[in-house]
C-alpha cells in the first residue's frame, strides 16, 4: 500500500527563518503530489501541486516544493516564514487501485505543525 | 472557495446512536470523499464516490456507510456510533477534467460520549 511520511511532527521557528518540511512517499508508479495547509480551526487549503514537468513547483504565499524522484521526496520550502504561516501542513500523494485507476484518492502524511514566533 | 457545505458543523451524541453527516456541493463535481482527521494520523479516507450510486471503501471504512443518491449530496452514516469514531470529519470534492486537486469542506466535529 502507498504511504506518505512526514518526519517532523512539530517545527518551531522565529520569523524570517527559512523553512523546509520533509515528505517522503512510497509508490513505484507515476505520482501526483500535493501540499495542503490547515490554519487553526479551518479546512485544508491547497498550497501547491505537482503533476508533471518542472520538478520545482511554486505555490501560494511564497511556498515552493521540489520533487526528487530518486529520493521519493517532495519537500516543502519557504525562504522566510511569517507569524501568519503558523498552521499544520500536510503532504499527500494521489494513489491508484490495483487496476491502475485512481479516482483521485489521496493518501496523506501525518502532518507537521509549524509554529512561528514573532 | 469551492462550494462545499458540511452539516452539522458540530455534534455531540452518545455511544450506540446512529449519526448521519451530510456533504453538499454546488460544483457538480463527479468525485466526493469522506475523511477523518485525528492527531498523529493526518487525514484518512473513509469512503469515496465516483458517481451517483457509485461508492467504494477507503482505508478506514469499518463502522461507516455512505450513500450518494444525487450528484450534489454525499452522506456518511455511523450506524452505531462508538467513542473511537470521535473525530473531525472532512468532505472533499474533485472534478473530472485534467489534473485537479481535491477541495475540502469546513469539517464536522463529532464527539461520541
Amino acid at each position: 500500500a502507498q504511504s506518505v511520511s512526514q518526519h517532523n511532527h512539530h517545527v518551531i521557528l522565529s520569523e524570517a527563518a527559512s523553512l523546509e518540511l520533509g515528505c517522503n512517499y512510497s509508490y513505484g508508479g507515476t505520482v501526483n503530489l500535493f501540499w495542503y495547509v490547515q490554519y487553526p480551526g479551518q479546512h485544508l487549503q491547497l498550497l501547491l501541486k505537482y503533476f508533471s514537468g518542472d520538478p520545482l513547483v511554486k505555490g501560494i504565499k511564497g511556498f515552493e516544493a521540489e520533487f526528487i524522484k530518486s529520493k521519493f521526496s517532495f519537500n516543502l520550502r519557504k525562504p522566510s516564514v511569517q507569524w501568519s504561516d503558523t498552521a499544520e501542513y500536510f503532504c499527500a500523494v494521489k494513489t491508484a487501485n490495483a487496476g491502475g485507476t485512481s479516482y483521485g484518492k489521496l493518501t496523506f502524511g501525518q502532518g507537521t505543525i509549524l509554529t512561528v514566533h514573532p | 472557495d469551492a462550494g462545499i457545505t458540511q452539516s452539522p458543523r458540530h455534534k455531540v451524541t452518545e455511544t450506540g446512536t446512529p449519526v448521519t453527516l451530510r456533504c453538499h456541493q454546488t460544483e457538480n463535481h463527479r468525485y466526493m470523499y469522506w475523511y477523518r482527521q485525528d492527531p498523529g494520523h493526518g487525514l484518512r479516507l473513509i469512503h469515496y464516490s465516483y458517481g451517483v450510486k457509485d461508492t467504494d471503501k477507503g482505508e478506514v471504512s469499518d463502522g461507516y456507510s455512505v450513500s450518494r443518491s444525487k450528484t450534489e449530496d454525499f452522506l456518511l452514516t455511523l450506524e452505531s456510533a462508538t467513542s473511537s469514531q470521535t473525530s473531525v470529519y472532512f468532505c472533499a470534492i474533485r472534478g473530472t477534467s485534467g489534473n485537479q486537486p481535491q477541495h475540502f469542506g469546513d469539517g464536522t466535529r463529532l464527539s461520541i460520549l
